[in-house]
């Protein structure tokens, strides 16, 4: 079985400060991993995947990510937040088979403070 | 770029009411998936759909829910006689058969059971 663990449930942050929102995984099989973006009451956006290749992913809104496999971690990274950053953020793990679901973390609050 | 649509986007139903929630997935995509999220939580798996079956559900997934892909492009997730418990956003998804690829997800129907 799958897990996810976000080790944050909450991390305030100053406006252009760097942050990074850590996630670690456990699975018995390959894997493919995600972060999303929930902003209130919306759906979730993609932020990046790693399904193969380089280990290291950009996304959108200047993230990026660093799949470390003999760590099972894949902590999100962004160099100088934005106050519209202020979102919560999910990391996710699916099994890299093709109907496998995705199992979600609990979730990281990140709050941008001017 | 084709997106998984849903609707309705905000459903309020009266408790041991059924609900259908609808979801028009990308057009080629094979296999299909519902999520939940009741409000402040994670997302939640609740079940996979491949070849007109179920591949996979979860414990939530009980027997007031059932899943149909009635007519090769609507998927649907029937709650039969909703509970105050059922409140949540529902998240339907949709992935392609080839390999190293995501997840879809659509934008979310809100469930309200008063």
């Amino acid at each position: 079985a799958q897990s996810v663990t976000q080790l944050d449930s909450q991390v305030p942050v100053f406006e252009e400060a760097p942050v990074e929102l850590r996630c670690n995984y456990s699975s018995s099989v390959s894997v493919y991993l995600f972060w999303y973006v929930q902003y209130p009451n919306q759906g979730l956006q993609l932020l990046l995947k790693y399904l193969s290749g380089s280990t290291l992913v950009k996304g959108i809104n200047g993230f990026e990510a660093e799949f470390n496999k003999s760590q099972t971690s894949f902590h999100l990274r962004k160099p100088s937040v934005h106050i519209s950053d202020t979102a919560e953020y999910f990391c996710a793990v699916s099994e890299g088979t093709n109907a496998g679901k995705s199992t979600f973390g609990d979730g990281t609050t990140l709050t941008v403070k001017p | 770029e084709p997106e998984v649509t849903q609707t309705p986007s905000h459903q309020v139903t009266q408790m041991g009411q059924e609900v259908i929630l609808r979801c028009v997935p990308i057009s080629n995509h094979l296999y299909f998936y519902w999520y939940r999220q009741i409000l402040g939580q994670k997302v939640e798996f609740l079940v996979s759909f491949y070849n007109n079956e179920i591949s996979e559900k979860s414990e939530i997934f009980d027997d007031q829910f059932s899943v149909e892909r009635p007519d090769g492009s609507n998927f649907t997730l029937k709650i039969r006689s909703t509970k105050l418990e059922d409140s949540a956003m529902y998240f339907c998804a949709s992935r392609p058969f080839s390999a190293y690829n995501e997840q879809f997800f659509g934008p979310g129907t809100r469930l309200t059971v008063l």
